[in-house]
């Protein structure tokens, strides 16, 4: 089955203790991000990346990092995480080049409570 | 900020067809207009998108105005697993064309 799959699905963590949260698509994607949703702001985007090696800045990178060394595999990387990223994040992916306008398939979402 | 506005919530008989609006004044002409909906925390799920011509597929129809200013998700009949925000985005070339979620349209649908 075509899909994006996000682990953990839930995660407690103090402040400080680094984290990742894996995203693994099996659909040769090229495009993958990540978005956060907060009540009232809505998803916003914090990264992308266009293909391996090739990451950007989303709208609210600050304290995340992200790695793209595989196509199928686009981990976010929380270093050192503050109560005010906890929040629900949702990992996506879609086609690019020929099929630019391909929709965006996201996965079910990583709630992470820092505290 | 979103580039569609919808209002906040709907309500559908279930069986009925739900019409779900969606105003996008600004949209430019190679813009694709896209549907999603999210069931309570899930991730969002595509649902259609299309450019000028009106499309369908399993789950929905979606009509667009001919000036391309507006558009209306049709689901033919709705049930109550179709309870859900909707959201309608276009989406912008910005960040790799990312997709910027508005606050959407909170349909129920009801017995």
């Amino acid at each position: 089955e075509a899909q994006v799959t996000q682990n953990p699905r839930y995660l407690i963590t103090v402040t400080g203790k680094k984290l990742t949260v894996t995203c693994s698509q099996n659909m040769n994607h090229e495009y993958m991000s990540w978005y956060r949703q907060d009540p009232g702001l809505g998803l916003r985007q914090i990264y992308y990346s266009m293909n391996v090696e090739v990451t950007d800045k989303g709208d609210v990178p600050e304290g995340y990092k992200v790695s793209r060394k595989e196509k199928r595999n686009f981990p976010l990387i929380l270093e050192s995480p503050s109560p005010n990223q906890t929040s629900l994040y949702f990992c996506a992916s879609r086609l690019t080049g020929a099929r630019y306008n391909s929709p965006l398939h996201f996965g079910n979402g990583t709630r992470l409570t820092v505290t | 900020d979103a580039k569609t506005t919808q209002p906040t919530s709907m309500d559908c008989a279930e069986g009925r067809a739900a019409n779900l609006p969606c105003n996008h004044s600004t949209i430019s002409g190679n813009e694709y207009v896209y549907w999603y909906r999210q069931i309570h925390s899930q991730g969002p799920q595509y649902i259609i998108h299309g450019l000028k011509n009106n499309e369908t597929n399993e789950m929905a129809s979606l009509i667009i105005t001919e000036d391309r200013k507006s558009s209306t998700l049709i689901l033919p009949h709705a049930t109550l697993r179709d309870t859900a925000v909707y959201y309608c985005i276009v989406r912008v070339e910005d960040q790799g064309g990312k997709l910027i979620f508005g606050q959407g349209t909170e349909l129920s649908v009801k017995p």
